[in-house]
């Protein structure tokens, strides 16, 4: 699987928008962009995944670039319980292993 | 909506003692899987099974780990001689379809080996 590089963390204001981005320059043609988020120690909750083409679902945004080599995660209005550790993670869509690396740490400020 | 459950969801056992962790996936998933989190580490895959089967296992899944279905229901890992090293957080996921996107995980089972 291709790696990614995350910044360590990321301050956001309540009701703002969160941009998260995320590198993975050495992504393959057949694989996708996924993010999942863990809200201290709990289990990781899946946010939303995309190959090529732009992303939009209840809980976030995913913005992919042309050249898929950088993807960002947006959460259009950040809620205090939105701090989390946010992972974004490379991969083809079956095959049976997740493979998280160190993440965003998110903190979402009042 | 839907969960996976884990109990207990505070495990301390002895070195070398046996344990068991069990969870109940989602009723119509069909894919399963434990991952474990040591403490300020990264998440780490175990184990996948499917069809009464593991599908895949890494290289922490030893002949100490074992998982098994053993009714419709319930989803267990047993690790046989516990060591001080694996104590962590061990969460089970699971999901409908063979794909990585859309993984439910569980809250958890912290274990503790003393």
């Amino acid at each position: 699987d291709a790696k990614t590089t995350q910044p360590t963390s990321m301050d956001c204001a309540e009701g703002r928008a969160a941009n998260l981005p995320c590198n993975h320059s050495t992504i393959s043609g057949n694989e996708y962009v996924y993010w999942y988020r863990q809200i201290h120690s709990q289990g990781p909750q899946y946010i939303i995944h995309g190959l090529k083409n732009n992303e939009t679902n209840e809980m976030a945004s995913l913005i992919i670039t042309e050249d898929r080599k950088s993807s960002t995660l947006i959460l259009p209005h950040a809620t205090l319980r939105d701090t989390a550790v946010y992972y974004c993670i490379v991969g083809e869509t079956s095959g049976s292993r997740l493979t998280f690396g160190e993440g965003t740490q998110l903190t979402v400020n009042p | 909506e839907p969960e996976v459950t884990q109990t207990p969801s505070h495990q301390v056992t002895q070195m070398g003692q046996e344990v068991i962790l069990r969870c109940v996936p989602i009723s119509n998933h069909l894919y399963f899987y434990w991952y474990r989190q040591i403490l300020g580490q990264k998440v780490e895959f175990l184990v996948s099974f499917y069809n009464n089967e593991i599908s895949e296992k890494s290289e922490i899944f030893d002949d100490q780990f074992s998982v098994e279905r053993p009714d419709g229901s319930n989803f267990t890992l047993k690790i046989r001689s516990t060591k001080l090293e694996d104590s962590a957080m061990y969460f089970c996921a699971s999901t409908l379809t063979d794909t990585v996107w859309g993984l439910y995980f569980g809250p958890g089972t912290r274990l503790t080996v003393t």
